[in-house]
């Protein structure tokens, strides 16, 4: 079955930067598109990025656009998000979802707490 | 941007019917799934493309979708359905994925 495992969440300063790394098994990894999605603790879904399966096309929500940059290695089955000048509102579990037609998040991970504070 | 709007919550005694709806402008011409999310747990895709169902989802969960208005319904509502329901859409206008603000739904 499909099993998406998300890891390189931790304490990191204002300003500072940290990759997040999510491993996929149980599907073909390079046929599908990946998303990101975090939420802060006690609050709702907020879609962060996007990249096709060829890693051709990227998305940003505006809150991240210039800050956060997602990639993909498809002979690693991993995908990636590199996050820069990180600000205290960044502060989320940050989710891997597969993607799917019209745009579905099918499968989720477990999420990675990722805590901005100095 | 695309704006979705849910109601903050919804409560139902068990066994009755929960309708949770997702307003949306003209979010009929588009495809709208929804999540279910469990206190500590991540989200689960319980309805996907407006009415289908993911395999091992109970056929308790339907969805439908018309005009500014999506629903999910939750029939003969069990106590395990007390969770957080957020609907989900893809603005092509922005290249931008939406989701709901959320519904907790209570079981009386």
């Amino acid at each position: 079955q499909v099993q998406l495992v998300e890891s390189g969440g931790g304490v990191v300063q204002p300003g500072r930067s940290l990759r997040l790394s999510c491993a996929a098994s149980g599907f073909t990894f390079s046929n599908f598109g990946m998303h990101w999605v975090r939420q802060v603790p006690g609050k709702g879904l907020e879609w962060v990025a996007m990249i096709w399966y060829d890693g051709y096309e990227r998305y940003y929500a505006d809150s991240v656009k210039g800050r956060f940059t997602t990639s993909r290695d498809n002979s690693k089955n991993t995908l990636y998000l590199q996050m820069n000048s990180l600000r205290v509102e960044d502060t989320a579990v940050y989710f891997c979802a597969k993607g799917g037609n019209e745009y579905v998040l099918d499968s989720w991970g477990q999420g990675t707490l990722v805590t901005v504070s100095s | 941007s695309y704006v979705l709007t849910q109601p903050p919550s919804v409560s139902v005694a068990p066994g009755k019917t929960a309708t949770i709806t997702c307003g949306g402008i003209n979010i009929g011409s588009k495809s709208v799934h929804w999540h279910q999310q469990k206190p500590g747990q991540a989200p689960v895709l319980v309805v996907y493309e407006d009415s289908d169902r993911p395999s091992g989802i109970p056929e308790r969960f339907s969805g439908s979708n018309s005009g500014n208005t999506a629903t999910l319904t939750i029939s003969r509502v069990e106590a395990g359905d007390e969770a957080d329901y957020y609907c989900q859409v893809w603005d092509r206008s922005s290249d931008h994925l939406v989701f709901g603000g959320g519904t907790k739904v209570t079981v009386l």
